[in-house]
């Protein structure tokens, strides 16, 4: 089975709206974490968001929050008031970590996000 | 405060040349992750590493394939004897020691072309 699941089309949102980008994992593991990252055109990897399995509340950074669904194994990104420059990929990811060994990052395959004027 | 820095940004070899790719960490950051994008694909894990040690090469390619990171210098990803299919940008990120919430600083990537 897959780790880390992105199976929406490519997306799209206009601009100043809401959108939400779907990720579902899959861990035996009851310590991971859960990242978000924006890749523009130019290529870059930023990092948007991070949750820890722990976390009893949901992550926020700005207008990026995280909807942390731990029983349904879900941790969706949702972006508000969508900017232009939102237009890139946005890749989930996960960090399975056994006693702080093997903590290499597992992806997804990315979702493409396109934000109409 | 510079990030993790890549070099170069874009190579281009011929078939069987070698590519030697580097990453220099950020400062503070001692352990090192590879990892490989195909086109229209997400980030492959290929190897982690910190000072003079592999911790895990898991996701790498049996051949041709290698990596170091030296006690001083940056890390090096060495592809011997290139092939079309090594065509992908290769990404390096780094951490601290015990990586905290955040963990891993990307660089901005080497994008290999093999002609």
């Amino acid at each position: 089975a897959q780790k880390i699941t992105q199976t929406q089309p490519g997306m799209f949102v206009q601009e100043k709206e809401a959108v939400t980008l779907d990720c579902t994992y899959d861990t035996s593991d009851p310590s991971y974490g859960l990242f978000w990252y924006k890749q523009p055109s130019s290529g870059e990897m930023i990092f948007l968001i991070y949750q820890g399995s722990y976390d009893q509340q949901n992550a926020t950074e700005g207008r990026y929050s995280l909807n942390f669904q731990k029983a349904r194994k879900s941790a969706n990104l949702v972006i508000s008031a969508s900017q232009l420059g939102d237009s890139a990929m946005y890749f989930c990811a996960m960090r399975e970590s056994a006693n702080g060994a093997n903590s290499k990052l597992t992806f997804g395959k990315g979702i493409t996000l396109s934000v109409r004027p | 405060n510079a990030g993790v820095m890549q070099n170069p940004r874009h190579l281009v070899r011929r078939r069987g040349q070698e590519a030697r790719l580097r990453c220099s960490p950020m400062k503070g950051h001692s352990h090192v992750y590879w990892y490989r994008q195909l086109p229209e694909e997400g980030l492959k894990f290929m190897v982690y590493l910190q000072k003079e040690n592999i911790i895990d090469e898991s996701g790498m390619p049996k051949e041709r394939f290698s990596a170091e990171f030296p006690k001083e210098g940056p890390s090096i990803l060495r592809i011997q004897q290139v092939v079309r299919g090594d065509s992908a940008a290769y990404f390096c990120a780094s951490s601290p020691q015990g990586q905290g919430t955040y963990g891993y600083t990307f660089g901005s990537g080497t994008r290999l072309t093999v002609v």
